[in-house]
């Protein structure tokens, strides 16, 4: 198993621009989470899914957009990049219905906004 | 807006010694908590699972949840400088579908 991935692992994007962080996993779990980590902190929850065709927004929704059209995808989209995005992206996973609900995390991906 | 406190630190303990990590929460519904580790540049790794109050032991690695006063702690015994990294502790909120994160509480060991 591959467990969680995440592409590109790093991405400069000029302001206003647009894209899609992807991730996928492969263990079959219905939860998936999108967070973001700035320097020197913990993790923010921006999007996150209980199962497919099914998402919620997290703490810091908005600049973003998630779709799950899969059990194993779960994009992110940037819509108009700002600066206040540049951040670590990381994207998780879960089994689905126990309360020891430990969660997978991909790599990451390091994004600049300029 | 519920929320997971811990102190940033840095917390430096020598090489040997017990190194003791802190967290409180503020949504009383939360039923699961946990501790993961992240090394710089890397992604977070679990460590510790805890639910019930009381102690949990796992290797050199004891959890301590108090339900009543809201507070979740981490000791790590006879510390190593591999346990230098940044602590996170994460508490599952009482809706049981996302799971809030601390700011973490970096760690480092000198030797």
């Amino acid at each position: 198993n591959a467990g969680v991935t995440q592409t590109p692992k790093f991405r400069i994007l000029k302001i206003g621009q647009s894209m899609t962080l992807q991730c996928t996993q492969d263990m079959n779990h219905n939860y998936m989470y999108w967070y973001r980590q700035d320097p020197g902190m913990g993790l923010k929850l921006i999007y996150y899914s209980v199962g497919a065709g099914i998402t919620d927004k997290g703490e810091v929704p908005n600049g973003y957009n998630v779709s799950r059209s899969t059990t194993e995808d779960f994009p992110l989209r940037l819509e108009l990049a700002a600066p206040s995005q540049t951040s670590v992206y990381f994207c998780a996973s879960s089994p689905q219905g126990s309360s020891y609900n430990e969660q997978f995390f991909g790599p990451g991906t390091r994004l600049t906004v300029l | 807006q519920k929320e997971v406190e811990q102190n940033s630190g840095p917390l430096s303990v020598p090489e040997g010694a017990i190194a003791s990590l802190n967290c409180t929460y503020s949504d009383r519904g939360s039923q699961s908590f946990f501790w993961y580790r992240q090394y710089s540049g890397k992604s977070p790794e679990l460590i510790m699972f805890i639910y019930s109050n009381g102690d949990k032991e796992d290797g050199r690695f004891t959890a301590q949840l108090n339900k009543a006063s809201q507070y979740v702690s981490l000791l790590i015994r006879d510390s190593q400088p591999s346990d230098s990294a940044t602590y996170l502790c994460a508490v599952m909120d009482s809706s049981a579908s996302k799971i809030i994160f601390g700011s973490g509480t970096r760690l480092s060991i000198r030797p």
